[in-house]
């Protein structure tokens, strides 16, 4: 009965390669969201979408495409991986964006390595 | 634009002492509140949240947080921590029609002595 899941869990990849990370949500939210945290533990959102709509876009670079088939589901893509897109990734996911809808509930994270 | 800060990098307790973790604000308006934590290698679980009434807030885990406006404060408390409450605190603002976006302060990590 997981609420926010993420595949997969672990990543290990060369650089420039592609890669996708799957997120998805069983709350029946309408909003959900991808954050980066660095190896500093830094947070940083990256981007959300409501309603399958992108709302938030945080100047991430183009290489980072996020694509939402439905309200469920929030996936991200990275082109042309780099040394620096190391760090753990976090979806997140909220009922909506007004109040106390805007409550944001975190998936276990992806953990990308890339050498 | 919003920010967060957690003045304290690491903080060290006894178990069974008290507990306060700091967070600074910065925002024009009321801000939504919050408190997560990370266990080691795990997700954020959501402590508590402030939106609105009642400046003291009880939140999971027998945590509680106060809002204090006039200091833009919003500091998480446990009256006796357990060795389980090791981890990293994360203090974050969410700001009204900002779209849903949370900042989040650099963290706070706990580290319970036996």
């Amino acid at each position: 009965d997981t609420a926010v899941s993420q595949t997969p869990k672990y990543l290990v990849t060369q650089m420039g390669n592609d890669k996708s990370i799957k997120c998805e949500q069983n709350l029946g939210h309408d909003t959900m969201y991808w954050y980066k945290q660095d190896s500093k533990k830094f947070l940083k959102i990256m981007f959300s979408y409501n309603n399958k709509e992108l709302i938030i876009n945080e100047t991430v670079p183009n290489r980072f495409s996020p694509k939402s088939p439905d309200k469920a589901h929030l996936n991200l893509h990275i082109n042309s991986l780099e040394l620096g897109d190391s760090a753990v990734y976090f979806c997140a996911s909220s009922l909506g964006l007004a109040g106390e809808q805007e409550t944001q509930y975190f998936g276990p994270g992806t953990r990308l390595l890339v050498l | 634009a919003q920010s967060v800060t957690q003045p304290d990098i690491h903080i060290t307790v006894s178990e069974g002492a008290s507990l306060e973790l700091r967070c600074n604000y910065s925002y024009g308006a009321t801000p939504y509140l919050f408190w997560y934590v990370q266990s080691p290698g795990q997700g954020l679980q959501l402590l508590l949240k402030y939106f609105s009434g009642d400046t003291l807030v009880q939140g999971i885990k027998g945590f509680e947080a106060e809002f204090k406006r006039s200091q833009s404060s919003f500091n998480l408390r446990k009256p006796s921590v357990h060795w389980s409450d090791a981890a990293e605190y994360f203090c974050a603002v969410g700001a009204k029609g900002g779209g849903n976006k949370l900042t989040f302060g650099t963290g706070t990590q706990l580290k319970v002595e036996l």
